[in-house]
């Protein structure tokens, strides 16, 4: 089975500075998909940014940016210029190719940005 | 428009009541999902479903029933309800086995 684990419960960071949060995983499969959740207190569940294990690169989505690291099984996320709307829970997610789809979820991170 | 939706947002209900929880997605997806979020936020698979067909049926209760009367919707039906039942209730839906999910509002279920 599959494990995701984030270490950071919660986290702080300025407004317009730089934050990365780390989420490592567990798994002996080698393809596999990551993703990073954002969950402001709205509730609603937004994508973040999504990497599929095969791809070298690094994705990166405007502000957002992941350092996939698949030898260390680690998968961070950095958030560059960071703004009050960025405040929320932050959960990074594993899923198993041909395995119902189904999300593995670390336990989140709370990221605050003050002003 | 609403890309996968949730009825009721909210719901409170007593022990041992039977109660549902509807979901619709208009994306033209084939794969639908329930998960369930406890008061620690931890967000765990309940049900998959691909094209009205059961896949993964995670360790839940059998109080928990999932119902999927087309690709389009995928129902929960929750049987003599516990206060272990209190949590949200998100569903989520994909167009294939390789396709990010999407998320719908999410319901918060209270049992008092």
């Amino acid at each position: 089975a599959q494990t995701v684990t984030q270490s950071q419960p919660e986290m702080s960071v300025q407004e317009a500075e730089t934050v990365t949060l780390s989420c490592t995983y567990d798994t002996s499969e080698n393809n596999y998909y990551l993703f990073w959740y954002k969950q402001p207190p709205s509730r609603q569940m937004i994508l973040v940014i999504r990497q599929e294990a095969y791809k070298q690169q690094n994705a990166t989505e405007n502000r957002f940016s992941v350092n996939f690291q698949k030898a260390a099984k680690s998968f961070s996320l950095k958030i560059s210029d960071s703004q009050l709307g960025d405040t929320a829970m932050y959960f990074c997610a594993f899923m198993k190719l041909n395995a119902g789809n189904m999300l593995t979820f670390g336990g989140g991170t709370r990221l605050m940005v003050k002003p | 428009d609403t890309a996968v939706s949730q009825t009721p947002k909210y719901l409170v209900t007593q022990m041992g009541n039977d109660k549902s929880i509807k979901c619709e997605q208009n994306l033209g997806h084939d794969t639908m999902y329930w998960y369930k979020q406890d008061s620690k936020k931890f967000l765990k698979i309940m049900f998959s479903y691909n094209n009205k067909e059961l896949i993964i049926n995670e360790t839940v209760p059998n109080r928990f029933s999932p119902k999927s009367p087309d690709k389009a919707h995928l129902n929960l039906h929750i049987n003599s309800l516990e206060l272990g039942d209190s949590a949200v209730y998100f569903c989520a839906s994909s167009h294939s086995a390789r396709d990010t999910q999407y998320f719908g509002p999410g319901t918060r279920l209270t049992v008092l």
